[in-house]
């Protein structure tokens, strides 16, 4: 079965542009969630889904933050307008159920802020 | 919300010695999971060990739910364990996967 998959690996882009990023999460899954990787803050979970529904986005830093799952194969994180300060390397993960099945991570997306 | 704390925080091995790597956490938890993640990035499942013990080849884990540690043992270690360590814990009250700070475990030849 594939895993969790993840685009783009990579992303450099300069300041004040749009970045979107994209998960698919694997077949069957029900719960979808974005983390971001910093060397101060470690992981941190930024939101998740359940049946593409937005369950608690607490975790998302500013409005300039927005996450979208239209389908129960596909969602996005998108920043508008991108800081220096938002790169970071994102995850996408996804389970089958919350608090009973392990989390699987895709390979993540390392984005640089110039 | 919950605590999570790993030990030791760095850790460096000869090619084949044995560690053990700890986790607390400051309350009950309903998930706990263990990842690898090596040096290209990959967050690497290891084990999902609320309770109990489990084993996979040279690595197995244990956790003691009731005194809220996790133990993750790494037997005759290899290049290839290099990495960081995580483990990560669930409430079901809190709805949200809290990870450690991580164990950074290098492993020389």
């Amino acid at each position: 079965d594939a895993g969790v998959i993840q685009s783009p690996r990579h992303e450099v882009t300069e300041m004040g542009q749009e970045v979107t990023l994209r998960c698919k999460p694997i077949s069957g899954h029900d719960y979808l969630f974005w983390y971001r990787q910093t060397m101060m803050r470690g992981l941190e979970l930024l939101i998740y889904f359940n049946n593409n529904v937005p369950i608690d986005d607490s975790g998302m830093p500013e409005d300039r933050f927005s996450a979208k799952m239209p389908n129960a194969s596909f969602s996005t994180l998108k920043i508008q307008p991108s800081e220096p300060r938002d790169s970071a390397v994102y995850f996408c993960a996804s389970s089958w159920g919350l608090s009973n099945q392990p989390q699987h991570f895709g390979d993540g997306t390392r984005l640089s802020i110039l | 919300g919950i605590q999570v704390e790993q030990s030791p925080p760095d850790l460096i091995l000869q090619e084949g010695a044995n560690s053990t790597l700890r986790c607390n956490f400051s309350d009950s938890v309903n998930n706990l999971q263990w990842f690898h993640q090596n040096p290209w990035g990959q967050l690497i499942n290891l084990f999902y060990i609320p309770s109990g013990t489990k084993q996979n080849g040279r690595l197995s884990a244990t956790t003691v739910a009731t005194e809220r540690y996790s133990l993750l043992y790494i037997s005759s270690s290899q290049t290839t364990d290099s990495g960081v360590y995580f483990c990560a814990v669930l409430k079901t009250s809190y709805d949200k996967v809290i990870f450690g700070p991580g164990t950074s475990l290098s492993v020389i030849p």
